[in-house]
């Protein structure tokens, strides 16, 4: 079964910094997506950028970039010049490509925080 | 934009009691999901249905059932609530493979 590992339950980042957020899996598939999703307090959930297991280049948006290994299962989020409303909760998150319902299987979030 | 509409934001029931959370999303998805999340573990599936009257269970569907009897309404039920299923509840769709839209979430205390 598929799992997903965020080993830093919480975090936090000075005004106008860089920061990264850690996300490891474990799979035996080898055609699937990987997420990060945000979730401010007291709203809804969001994404924040996808990554196709099949594509070598790291996906970007705007501050938001990735850094997709395949090889080592690890996916991990950098946000750069962070900003007061990227406080949040950011959940890693994976499913597989076979069908069009797969589970999407969630880490356990990690909490960040953004120091002005 | 899509929107997944959870009908209430907080709710407070008492153990015993049969209680019903509502999802509707307006994009015509045929998946809907229902999610539970509790703190340091993360969002974990209850059930999810791929199209009208069809349902699937989830990780963890033990003491709860759903109901899908239109496309774009997808019903959370528990049928004799406890303290142990206090928690936010949340509701998704997705459409094929495209990524999941998610409700603002319902927190949901049993005392």
């Amino acid at each position: 079964a598929q799992t997903v590992t965020q080993s830093q339950p919480e975090m936090s980042v000075q005004e106008a910094e860089t920061v990264t957020l850690s996300c490891t899996y474990d799979t035996s598939e080898s055609d699937y997506y990987l997420f990060w999703y945000k979730q401010p307090p007291s709203r809804q959930m969001i994404l924040v950028i996808r990554q196709e297991a099949y594509k070598q280049q790291n996906a970007t948006e705007n501050r938001f970039s990735v850094n997709f290994q395949k090889a080592a299962k690890s996916f991990s989020l950098k946000i750069s010049d962070s900003q007061l409303g990227d406080a949040a909760m950011y959940f890693c998150a994976y499913r597989s490509r076979k069908t069009s319902y797969d589970k999407v299987i969630f880490g356990p979030g990690t909490s960040l925080s953004v120091i002005p | 934009d899509v929107k997944v509409t959870q009908s209430s934001r907080y709710l407070v029931k008492r153990t015993g009691e049969k209680v019903f959370l509502e999802c509707v999303q307006d994009m015509d998805h045929e998946n809907m999901f229902w999610y539970r999340q509790d703190p340091g573990l993360g969002l974990r599936l209850i059930y999810f249905s791929y199209d009208v009257k069809m349902k699937e269970k989830g990780d963890i569907p033990e003491g709860y059932s759903v109901s899908r009897e239109k496309k774009e309404r997808f019903s959370l039920i528990l049928e004799s609530a406890s303290t142990n299923q206090t928690s936010m509840y949340l509701c998704a769709s997705s459409f094929g493979l495209e990524p999941q839209h998610f409700g603002d979430g319902t927190r949901l205390s049993i005392l």
